[in-house]
């Protein structure tokens, strides 16, 4: 079964401090690979997006890395700010759909940014 | 420029009760979706539609009725609502399939409670 986990499930870090969230994914065919933010009580919005020839992508202070070959990928937010205290959900997109639809959705891993 | 928004945001129902929750997006998208959100899990997906008039079951779809006659609603229906399925409900949208690397927007989500 096509399956995404990540890691940590939680982490509390002091404003300004760095942090680097892990994503792991068994996924096949497998087309591009989604980090998203969800602020609580709200949908999730989407940071980046990168196929498997894009190592490094990023938005602003967010950071996403991918390695196609360990099927691994990275979240790295810099400067953390208080607003980015969110869930952070790892999400891989096949080639095609099933009863799992397009997107594959991992856990997410809880950032608490505290001043 | 309202995006997709769903209604209620809030709903508590009576097991057995037929609710139906709201989903519309202005933009136009041939894809939109339907998850629900659970503590423990990923987001998982109840039903999708590429397009009006067409709709396919999801990976959880059991209990649960959608439509897409117009392409901006895709309501969802619990024909008789379960306590399990007390959960926060996401509608998304999308232009192309994800494997096409098309974004996908989400809704605020509904929290539904059954009791």
């Amino acid at each position: 079964k096509n399956q995404v986990e990540q890691s940590p499930q939680s982490l509390i870090i002091l404003e300004g401090k760095n942090c680097t969230l892990q994503c792991n994914y068994t996924v096949s065919p497998f087309s591009n690979l989604r980090w998203y933010k969800q602020d609580t009580g709200r949908g999730p919005v989407s940071l980046t997006i990168m196929t498997f020839s894009e190592n490094t992508k990023s938005n602003g202070r967010y950071t996403a890395t991918l390695d196609a070959d360990t099927k691994q990928s990275s979240l790295h937010i810099t400067a953390s700010q208080l607003s980015d205290s969110a869930s952070y959900i790892c999400v891989v997109a096949l080639n095609y759909g099933g009863s799992q639809g397009n997107l594959i959705f991992g856990k997410g891993t809880k950032l608490s940014v505290k001043p | 420029d309202a995006g997709i928004t769903q209604s209620p945001r809030y709903k508590i129902t009576e097991t057995g009760r037929q609710v139906t929750l709201m989903c519309h997006q202005t933009w136009s998208h041939s894809y939109m979706f339907w998850y629900r959100q659970d503590l423990g899990h990923g987001l998982r997906l109840i039903y999708y539609s590429a397009a009006a008039d067409i709709t396919d079951k999801g990976e959880v779809p059991d209990g649960y009725v959608v439509s897409r006659s117009k392409t901006e609603n895709f309501p969802l229906t619990l024909e008789s609502a379960t306590r399990s399925q007390t959960s926060v409900y996401f509608c998304a949208s999308s232009l192309g399939q994800a494997g096409r690397r098309t974004e996908a927007f989400f809704g605020q989500g509904t929290r539904l409670t059954v009791v």
